[in-house]
């Protein structure tokens, strides 16, 4: 399974944007790349996902590097409620499991 | 209406019971899992069902056995619990295996096993 490394924890203030990076060295041309979160008590959440361009939805952007050897989630205006534990992953077009790293635990000050 | 939706959300007992946590999804989709989150907060796939069909079993051991009655349905049967199988089990679904579509989990089942 190719491998991601991200922060172990990262900090913000609420309202402010957040950059949360995530390296993918080894990635092939199929894999996706998939962000999840995981709010506190509850299940992992869908965020976004991406292959090649950058994507936005209601919740956060992408940014994929052109090389695909790293990408960003960003969460242009953080609330108190985006804390949580933030999953890059590499999803093999093809393959039936996502893979889950350790994450990134965001905080959020008020 | 919950997508994914798990039953019991906590369960505590003895070693060596046999348990059963029920996971349903209304999203008609084909394909189900189940992840385990240790205490260290690792989440790792045991199983994935397409259509009622066992797709992955990721070395789980055979205390543990799933059961697709259809596939809306992916119930996790454990016998003979053993202190290691204390964790956090999420259910998951997804429209169909290998695609690049997102996965739905539930919200967990907290197990303990004293």
């Amino acid at each position: 399974d190719a491998k991601t490394t991200q922060p172990n924890s990262m900090e913000s203030n609420e309202e402010e944007p957040v950059h949360l990076p995530c390296n993918h060295s080894t990635i092939s041309g199929t894999d996706y790349i998939h962000w999840y979160r995981q709010l506190p008590s509850q299940g992992p959440e869908y965020v976004i996902h991406g292959l090649t361009s950058n994507v936005n939805n209601r919740m956060a952007s992408l940014a994929i590097a052109e090389d695909r050897k790293s990408s960003t989630l960003i969460l242009h205006r953080a609330t108190l409620r985006d804390a949580a534990v933030y999953y890059c992953i590499l999803h093999l077009y093809g393959a039936q499991k996502l893979v889950f790293g350790q994450g990134t635990r965001l905080t959020i000050n008020p | 209406d919950t997508a994914v939706s798990q039953t019991p959300k906590y369960l505590v007992t003895q070693m060596g019971n046999d348990k059963s946590i029920k996971c349903e999804q209304n999203l008609g989709h084909d394909t189900m899992y189940w992840y385990k989150q240790d205490s260290k907060k690792f989440l790792k796939i045991m199983f994935s069902y397409n259509n009622k069909e066992l797709i992955i079993n990721e070395t789980v051991p055979n205390r543990f056995s799933p059961k697709s009655p259809d596939k809306a349905h992916l119930n996790l049967h454990i016998n003979s619990l053993e202190l290691g199988d204390s964790a956090v089990y999420f259910c998951a679904s997804s429209p169909t295996p290998g695609s690049s579509e997102k996965l739905f989990f539930g919200s967990g089942t907290q197990l303990s096993v004293l």
